[in-house]
């Protein structure tokens, strides 16, 4: 499998449970903050995105939450499934350039059944 | 539509050996994308491509060249490897550099160099 992700911090959840991902960010001047998510062997996936003049922002079963006074950004999945089992990271820029992200190294969630 | 497709899947070098990483998309993205992803770490962009015939620096260069001859392949190539190019590399492309755009990822290569 993946050598990625050996060292990550590691979140377990019950099925059905609510899980919350935390991401600090460095930068006061990050403008718009992004949630993938990265199956074992795949690409990183889009989850949700969020500008810094908003503080939360609602999808599909998740929910991202930012807090600029304290630079900390959080993912909030509901009813856990066992195909959210993943690692999370957080990506963060401060301009319009795509080139620009700063990603987070991530949180491993795995879903207990 | 493949997307974002990445050949090879794994690859081990010995030291000092060359490669080439092949990254092809057929969404008519313009903008491209060779980033690392090591163990703990998270993803360091290598180099990127606004659009055909063009590349550019990112945060991590050295030891890499790349070239976009053509608007749907992005080619990342070690001439030297080194032993601290061993990592997993992901390509991916967007319809244009802004922010919004989602970046869209291929599967990864996962190189090993001994």
């Amino acid at each position: 499998g993946e050598s990625v992700g050996l060292h990550l911090p590691t979140l377990s959840v019950q099925e059905g449970d609510n899980s919350i991902i935390n991401c600090a960010y460095s930068n006061s001047a990050s403008d718009y903050f992004i949630w993938y998510k990265q199956e074992s062997g795949k690409g990183p996936q889009f989850i949700i995105d969020i500008r810094s003049n908003m503080d939360k922002r609602q999808g599909q079963r998740v929910t991202v939450l930012l807090n600029k006074t304290v630079k900390h950004l959080s993912l909030q999945i509901a009813a856990t499934q066992p195909g959210d089992s993943a690692v999370y990271f957080c990506a963060e820029t401060p301009n319009n350039y795509g080139q620009n992200f700063v990603f987070g190294p991530g949180t491993r969630l795995s879903v207990l059944p | 539509n493949a997307g974002v497709t990445q050949t090879p899947k794994f690859r081990v070098l010995k030291t000092g050996q060359s490669m080439t990483l092949l990254c092809a998309q057929d969404m008519n993205h313009e903008y491209m994308y060779w980033y690392r992803q090591d163990p703990g770490m998270g993803l360091r962009l290598i180099h990127y491509s606004v659009g055909e015939g063009t590349t550019a620096k990112g945060e991590v260069p050295d030891g890499y060249n790349v070239s976009r001859l053509k608007k749907q392949n992005f080619l990342l190539g070690l001439e030297s490897a080194a032993p601290s190019q061993t990592s997993v590399y992901f390509c991916a492309s967007s319809y244009s550099g802004r922010i919004q755009e989602t970046q869209y990822f291929g599967p990864g290569t996962r190189l090993l160099v001994l």
